[in-house]
């Protein structure tokens, strides 16, 4: 079972639209990560969070430490915003420093 | 601030080859990271280096693949006899040693095809 499980794996929608990207996670953490990748490879990063909620223009970024849970949102939804989501978490208590990366969500969002 | 740089962007090599790949991190960046990526799969963690050191090696990483960062600046992935399995996209990533957690900044990538 991996330990970072994103939901939904595809998400298409309309123009306008208020979206939501969930993510799980199997491990304690001192950070999860959003990121978005467009086709052809480069990632961005969109948040980090440790705890509660940031905003970022549409986006918006919240995270459950007790429910090892984290959603991230897009008001009013665009053509541009299509592209992968991913949720990564920084796991804690030592071992690889590095993320440990979700599958990723494919947002399309049709005009 | 340029930017992550990886380069090649694309590499094509025959099974057996070897190959050598190289990630500029930003330049005040003491933290880099490689990671590798599959289609439809979230990028895996191979191993981080903090300046100079080489911490952390995923188990990922077998003996075939080597990774440098000689001066704390640039850093090298090798992958020697190559396998088809090792097609992937190549990604380098670079932040700032902050006690707070750090924001990731990733390269382009360098995307392998092994024939």
């Amino acid at each position: 079972k991996n330990e970072v499980e994103q939901s939904p794996q595809n998400l298409t929608a309309q123009e306008g639209e208020f979206i939501t990207i969930n993510c799980s996670y199997s491990v304690g953490i001192s950070a999860l990560h959003w990121l978005q990748q467009h086709p052809g490879g480069g990632i961005v990063s969109l948040f980090m969070l440790s705890s509660g909620k940031k905003k970022h223009g549409r986006l918006i970024a919240t995270i459950n430490i007790q429910e090892k849970h984290s959603s991230l949102h897009i008001t009013a939804s665009h053509p541009r915003d299509s592209a992968v989501y991913i949720c990564a978490v920084r796991p804690s208590g030592g071992g690889a420093d590095g993320l440990t990366f979700g599958k990723g969500t494919h947002l399309i969002i049709q005009p | 601030d340029t930017g992550v740089s990886q380069n090649p962007r694309h590499k094509i090599t025959k099974r057996g080859q070897n190959v050598t790949f190289r990630c500029d991190p930003i330049s005040e960046h003491n933290r880099l990271y490689w990671y590798r990526q599959t289609l439809g799969q979230g990028p895996e963690f191979l191993t981080y280096f903090q300046n100079e050191a080489q911490l952390e090696k995923s188990r990922l990483l077998s003996d075939r693949f080597s990774a440098e960062r000689p001066k704390g600046s640039f850093s090298t992935l090798e992958i020697q006899r190559t396998e088809q399995g090792d097609s992937a996209m190549y990604l380098c990533a670079s932040s700032e040693n902050r006690k707070t957690n750090e924001k990731l900044f990733f390269g382009s990538g360098t995307q392998l095809s092994v024939l």
